[in-house]
């Protein structure tokens, strides 16, 4: 079955440290998207890429870094100049265009230790 | 300022029972408002997707509205179950210059189906 798969689910990080939320997905999307999310707010963009090797920062894209070097794969990195990490973060992915349904990921939780 | 409000913030009902869910939003351009099911710690799941030319757009026992000109959208859920106890999410979409999809999402209501 396609889809979009997140790793890992959970994920502990230390102060200072970058870590890399995994993204990968097997249904021919052009469109992938990387989500923040925090109690009571709504979804924020961190970052999102229309086609291979080229993505275009989000809302809060300070702090996290990306790569599109496959189609299939748009990894996340939280640096350690993001200062409060803490989060959930949803990866998700389209076809281009407005009308297309927007697939979701199951999500990953960073927490700072 | 583009912006997406919902209300009521949380909600609860009786297994059995029907409710609505509110959206207002201020987007513009407007392309389609979407509307998403979350379970707590899970990706959204799509409910229905709308254009401005739609008034009306049901899933199961999900109905979705859209007034375009007051630009507010409502869900109803009919015959609530224990499993509809989830946030649900409006979201609105703008296309950007470049043709990507620029989402607003609201930060959701809360519904719980107690027994």
């Amino acid at each position: 079955d396609g889809g979009i798969t997140q790793s890992p689910k959970y994920l502990f990080r230390k102060e200072g440290q970058n870590v890399t939320l995994s993204c990968e997905q097997n249904l021919n999307h052009d469109a992938m998207y990387w989500y923040r999310q925090d109690p009571g707010q709504g979804l924020r963009l961190i970052y999102y890429s229309q086609i291979v090797n080229d993505f275009q920062k989000g809302d809060i894209a300070e702090g996290y870094s990306v790569s599109r070097e496959k189609k299939e794969s748009f990894p996340l990195t939280v640096t350690s100049a993001q200062k409060n990490p803490t989060a959930f973060y949803l990866c998700a992915s389209t076809t281009p265009g407005g009308w297309n349904t927007i697939y979701f990921g199951e999500g990953s939780w960073l927490t700072v230790v | 300022k583009n912006q997406v409000e919902q209300s009521p913030q949380s909600l609860i009902i009786l297994e059995g029972k029907n409710c609505t869910l509110q959206c207002n939003y201020t987007v513009s351009p407007f392309s389609n408002l979407r509307w998403y099911k979350q379970d707590t710690g899970r990706g959204p799941v799509s409910l229905t997707i709308m254009t401005f030319s739609e008034n009306t757009k049901s899933n199961g026992r999900y109905t979705a509205t859209l007034d375009a000109d007051t630009k507010q959208s409502s869900l109803h859920i009919t015959a609530s179950q224990l499993s509809d106890s989830a946030s649900y999410i409006c979201v609105v979409t703008s296309l950007l210059i470049t043709g990507a999809n620029n989402l607003f999402f609201g930060t959701g209501t809360r519904l719980t189906v107690i027994p």
